[in-house]
């Protein structure tokens, strides 16, 4: 079975420093992994995707996330942080992967990003 | 703005009642989820549909809870008498689905109060 796990569910940074969100998954086969970035009021929106190409991927707003199988870990890194990225972020797995049919996504409970000035 | 649309936005209700929401996701798009969040959690999978069918339920999914997809379009997800533990943000989501991959678009959600 598919889950992850967020170690942190409140990060705070000061604006212009380095953002690390850290996310653990446990699957079965080769997992599909996903970064979701949750404003206030406003839908989940997909900030990276890792489908087994190259283990560094990037994303949107200047986010990137790196694929370590030996440590089952993907976590999400920016290297300065801005007032905009303060909002909720979930680590995903999918188990759309070798063997697996239905594509729903496992969400973890979410780490809340707080930016200072 | 994902071009996932649902109705209504908000929706407050008292227990016992039934209350209906709706999803009208990407044309193009041949799957169709629904989750549900409460305060503090990530989204939960409720259930979904390839084109019509429902293929799908999670164990979330009591028999108080009904989801359709008629024609493979845009779904409607019903609630039969309500509780409180059913107060929650509804999200629906919706892919192209190409076998090994599947990216989800979202929805803003309905927000669910149960009084």
């Amino acid at each position: 079975a598919q889950s992850v796990t967020q170690l942190d569910s409140h990060v705070s940074v000061s604006e212009g420093t380095p953002v690390l969100l850290r996310c653990n998954y446990s699957s079965s086969y080769s997992p599909s992994l996903f970064w979701y970035v949750q404003h206030p009021n406003k839908g989940l929106q997909l900030l990276l995707k890792y489908t087994s190409a190259a283990t560094l991927v990037k994303g949107i707003n200047g986010f990137e996330a790196e694929f370590k199988k030996s440590e089952t870990s993907f976590h999400l890194t920016k290297p300065s942080a801005h007032m905009s990225d303060a909002a909720e972020y979930f680590c995903v797995v999918s188990d759309a992967g070798y063997g697996g049919s239905q594509g729903n996504l496992i969400f973890g409970k979410g780490t809340k990003l707080s930016v200072k000035p | 703005d994902t071009g996932v649309s649902q109705d209504p936005r908000h929706k407050i209700t008292k227990r016992g009642q039934n209350v209906t929401f709706r999803c009208d996701p990407i044309s193009e798009h041949n799957r169709l989820y629904w989750y549900r969040q409460t305060l503090g959690q990530g989204p939960e999978f409720l259930t979904y549909f390839q084109n019509e069918a429902q293929l799908e339920k999670s164990r979330l999914l009591s028999d108080r809870f009904s989801a359709e997809r008629p024609k493979g379009s845009f779904s409607t997800l019903e609630i039969q008498r309500t509780e409180q533990g059913d107060s929650a943000m509804y999200l629906c989501a919706s892919s192209q689905w190409m076998g090994a991959y599947n990216e989800q678009f979202f929805g803003p959600g309905t927000r669910l109060t149960v009084l």
